[in-house]
């Protein structure tokens, strides 16, 4: 089972700030958290992951909460073309819970 | 990033036939991919997990002998859906993991995806 909890649906006017919460209360200390996205009929992206500093790459920043259980992925100026089913993952590196197992994700519309 | 490839993107067979579906890490050597089965408007679900050179390990309610999964090289991994049935009309998606330099990257892309339809 998925050990993340996300909003089913967000939506963010093209140009601001898309704000992609996730909750992973169950998270151990050896877990990353990763965030993938999956434009439709294609196969999921690599964004960005982190430990417990905040993140920052080309596509997004990751920030996470100091307590570890919640995280928040941001894309600083959404386009159109970031409409996507956003997918936060939490997984060790190594061993059988370095698998990726995906939950529901958040589908995230941008609008015009 | 790294490459991972799927063949073919698109197949349509017969029932009771089987399909056989590759993916393949373009640059660089894969010891650990992975395979997804994704139905419409749900989330992936992660079927098995095969390393190069041994058996795949399966994850509980997948049938082993309807989807078989050879690993044989360090850059191809392959998904036969056996004697396929309408039920099994899906969208496959493989990933791969990148052991990168010294074996600590665990870095895993995934490949566009296989949509596969039975009739």
């Amino acid at each position: 089972d998925a050990k993340t909890t996300q909003p089913t649906s967000m939506d963010c006017a093209e140009g601001r700030a898309a704000n992609l919460p996730c909750n992973h209360s169950t998270i151990s200390g050896n877990e990353y958290v990763y965030w993938y996205r999956q434009i439709h009929s294609q196969g999921p992206q690599y964004i960005i992951h982190g430990l417990k500093n905040n993140e920052t790459n080309e596509m997004a920043s990751l920030i996470i909460t100091e307590d570890r259980k919640s995280s928040t992925l941001i894309l600083p100026h959404a386009t159109l073309r970031d409409t996507a089913v956003y997918y936060c993952i939490v997984r060790a590196l190594w061993g059988s819970a370095s698998k990726i197992i995906f939950g529901s994700g958040t589908r995230l519309s941008i609008r015009p | 990033g790294a490459v991972v490839s799927q063949h073919p993107s698109r197949v349509i067979c017969k029932s009771g036939t089987s399909v056989k579906i590759e993916c393949r890490s373009l640059d660089f050597q894969a010891t650990t991919m992975f395979w997804y089965r994704q139905f419409p408007k749900q989330s992936l679900m992660l079927m098995a997990t095969s390393n190069e050179g041994s058996k795949a390990t399966y994850e509980q309610g997948v049938e082993k002998d309807k989807f078989l999964i050879n690993h044989a090289s360090l850059t191809l991994s392959t998904l036969t859906v056996t004697s396929a049935h309408p039920e099994d009309s899906s969208f496959y998606i493989c990933s791969a993991r990148d052991p990168g330099v010294g074996g600590w990257n665990t870095e895993a892309f995934f490949g566009q995806g296989t949509r596969l339809t039975v009739v």
